[in-house]
């Protein structure tokens, strides 16, 4: 248990429907983050939101749309997605001072049909 | 040319032995460097984290950098069928909230 919960774990859905995945951290942290992890490709950074303003997006295409409420919460709300958006998506989160380590939770493994 | 190289493996070893990973960067920039430890359909699990150039040994695990060559290693000894997962290495600058990783290596331990 690293203190990141993302839920659901699982989520299937046709190209036409509108998900949201939802991150959780319950360390106090300052940053959150969205990767995408397909086989056989590096981790792939999505979103940085720091104090809960985005700061960096990694040119991720529009149906992807991330939402940060507060400083423990994080979303990923999608639309229209491809098949090949079928990946495992991690949510990460840090304290955001200089040289801190990132911490992960499980992941939303996304299936598109 | 990639960030951060790693080769995919599979690395397969038998129980007992030592493993060793390994990762090459291009950026100097990079200052943090750590590895995390992945099974399979879990999320990244942070096992080491150094600072700049040097060793760091925590139990069955140390993790050398060398940042005048841009290289870094994980070492496991006395490797465990449980030590089989992915191992990706990762690294930061001295500023900014973003870590770069490399694709991850497939280690296999059989008893």
């Amino acid at each position: 248990e690293t203190g990141v919960t993302q839920t659901p774990r699982h989520l299937v859905m046709g190209m036409t429907n509108k998900k949201s995945l939802k991150c959780e951290q319950h360390l106090g942290h300052n940053a959150m983050y969205w990767y995408k992890q397909s086989a056989k490709k590096p981790l792939e950074l999505m979103f940085v939101y720091s104090l809960e303003e985005r700061v960096e997006n990694n040119s991720v295409p529009s149906r992807f749309s991330p939402e940060c409420p507060n400083s423990s919460h994080l979303f990923l709300h999608l639309h229209t997605l491809q098949p090949e958006d079928s990946a495992l998506y991690l949510c990460a989160s840090t304290a955001g001072r200089v040289g801190d380590t990132i911490y992960f939770g499980e992941g939303s493994w996304l299936t598109v049909v | 040319q990639k960030e951060v190289e790693q080769d995919p493996g599979p690395l397969s070893v038998p129980e007992g032995a030592i493993v060793s990973l390994n990762c090459t960067y291009s950026n100097s920039a990079f200052q943090y460097f750590m590895w995390y430890r992945q099974y399979s359909r879990k999320g990244p699990e942070l096992l080491m984290y150094t600072y700049s150039s040097g060793n760091k040994e925590d139990g069955r695990f140390k993790a050398q950098v060398d940042k005048s060559s841009k290289y870094i290693s994980l070492f496991i000894r006395d490797s465990q069928p449980s030590d089989s997962a992915t191992y990706l290495c990762a690294m930061r600058r001295a500023a900014g909230n973003k870590l770069t990783f490399g694709g991850g290596t497939r280690v296999l331990v059989k008893p």
